[in-house]
């Protein structure tokens, strides 16, 4: 079974444009969440999405937002990028039932000039 | 909200024990997990506790106390391949898959 994929590995913006990240569930999964993690601040939790829908949010600015599409595949936007934006994000799936573990993709590095 | 504390960083030898702690204070437990994660890589899942006892896997067991806050994963016969960094979550109740992760844990192994 494929894990998750996301989409590119790497990618450098400059302050003012917007930026889209792809991730690619492992099949079957319905459940697609996104962190955000840094060195300072660690693991932090953006959104949730199940079944097309957000089901959570994180305390991030509007700037970060996100879909889900009918495949469960998801994407995360941030737009008006700033310096502080630079970090690794990761998607994370699962089956989205009781105790089901998330399971993360590789993540995309961004960097923010 | 949660607040998850975990130690920063813990050095043992390849062959040795080590336990890590985590505590956490949440308004609804629904779960805790632990992971790995080696440097530049994904986290991997390595156990879920959600009721008070012993989970074992392996040479990874993980412990948990609903009543104090309080976990720890236990690493046996440390392998070299051990040394990364232990994250600690918590899920709350009726929050779906937000995990809220303590800052980590570095683990270095030395021959």
């Amino acid at each position: 079974k494929a894990g998750v994929t996301q989409t590119p590995r790497y990618l450098i913006k400059t302050r003012g444009q917007q930026v889209t990240l792809s991730c690619s569930p492992i099949s079957g999964h319905r459940s697609v969440s996104w962190y955000q993690q840094t060195p300072g601040q660690g693991l932090q939790f953006l959104f949730e999405y199940f079944s097309e829908t957000q089901r959570n949010k994180g305390n991030f600015p509007g700037r970060f937002s996100g879909r889900q599409f009918s495949n469960s595949r998801s994407e995360m936007n941030v737009s008006t990028l700033e310096l502080g934006d630079s970090a690794l994000y990761l998607c994370a799936s699962s089956s989205g039932t009781g105790g089901s573990p998330l399971h993360f993709g590789n993540g995309t590095r961004l960097t923010v000039t | 909200g949660q607040n998850i504390d975990q130690p920063t960083e813990m050095t043992a030898t390849e062959g040795a024990i080590v336990q890590i702690n985590c505590t956490y204070q949440t308004s609804g437990f629904n779960g805790l997990f632990w992971y790995q994660q080696h440097a530049g890589e994904a986290p991997t899942f390595l156990s879920y506790n959600v009721l008070d006892g012993l989970e074992e896997k392996g040479r990874f067991s993980s412990f948990l106390s609903r009543s104090k806050g309080y976990s720890y994963l236990l690493l046996k016969e440390l392998q070299m391949k051990d040394s990364a960094s232990y994250l600690c979550a918590v899920r709350e109740e009726a929050a779906g898959n937000k995990l809220t992760f303590g800052g980590g844990t570095r683990v270095l192994v030395k021959p």
